[in-house]
């Protein structure tokens, strides 16, 4: 079975500095699609990275950066030199190719980020 | 402006009366998606659907239904609402390659009492 697991409820971070957010991931089916969504207070879901499980390398999209080890099922967001509108909940999510796409998500990660 | 119409943002009905949430996107949009939120849980996957008349149960269908009659409009049905379908509420579209993530709507608070 498909599944995200994300460990940290809440983080904190300090303005300017760097931050990653953990996310591993478990699934039988070589082809796969990893995402990073972000949730402000106000509520919208806001896309921000893709990673394809057969893309060599590491997915960038201005500060986010996705590490992603195949090997460890692991796909980390760094968000870097954080700002103070990168307080939110950010959720990490697999869709797999077999089955009809089904999207999968992780059950979140609030990051606070500190003046 | 490319986006996905949700309606109503917000709603407090009684057990059992029957309730549709639309969804309509604009972007031509093979692939949707309708998403419940709830507090440690994430989202799950309520039903998605990969075209016109093809729809699929997600992770938890009981309790809902959906229709795909035209492409850009996919509503939410809950024929006899519990309170624990108490919840918030996304549709999501994308044009169906994994590689672009959901455009998601805003998002219905749904109250049941």
């Amino acid at each position: 079975a498909q599944k995200i697991t994300q460990t940290q409820p809440g983080m904190f971070v300090q303005e300017k500095e760097a931050v990653t957010l953990d996310c591993t991931y478990d699934t039988s089916d070589p082809s796969y699609g990893l995402f990073w969504y972000k949730q402000p207070s106000s509520g919208e879901m806001i896309f921000l990275i893709y990673q394809g499980s057969y893309d060599q390398q590491n997915a960038t999209e201005g500060r986010y950066s996705l590490n992603f080890q195949k090997a460890r099922k692991s796909a980390n967001l760094v968000i870097s030199a954080s700002q103070l509108g990168d307080s939110a909940m950010y959720f990490c999510a697999m869709r797999v190719d077999t089955g009809g796409f089904k999207t999968i998500f992780g059950a979140g990660t609030r990051l606070f980020v500190k003046a | 402006e490319a986006q996905v119409t949700q309606n109503p943002r917000y709603l407090i009905t009684v057990t059992g009366k029957k309730l549709t949430v639309t969804c309509s996107q604009n972007m031509n949009h093979e692939y949707m998606s309708w998403y419940r939120q709830d507090p440690g849980l994430g989202l799950r996957q309520i039903y998605y659907s990969m075209n016109v008349e093809v729809t699929d149960k997600g992770d938890v269908p009981e309790g809902y239904k959906v229709s795909r009659k035209e492409k850009r409009n996919f509503p939410l049905i809950l024929e006899s609402p519990s309170p624990n379908q108490t919840s918030l509420y996304f549709c999501a579209s994308n044009e169906g390659d994994r590689a672009y993530g959901y455009t998601f709507g805003s998002g219905t608070r749904l109250t049941v009492v």
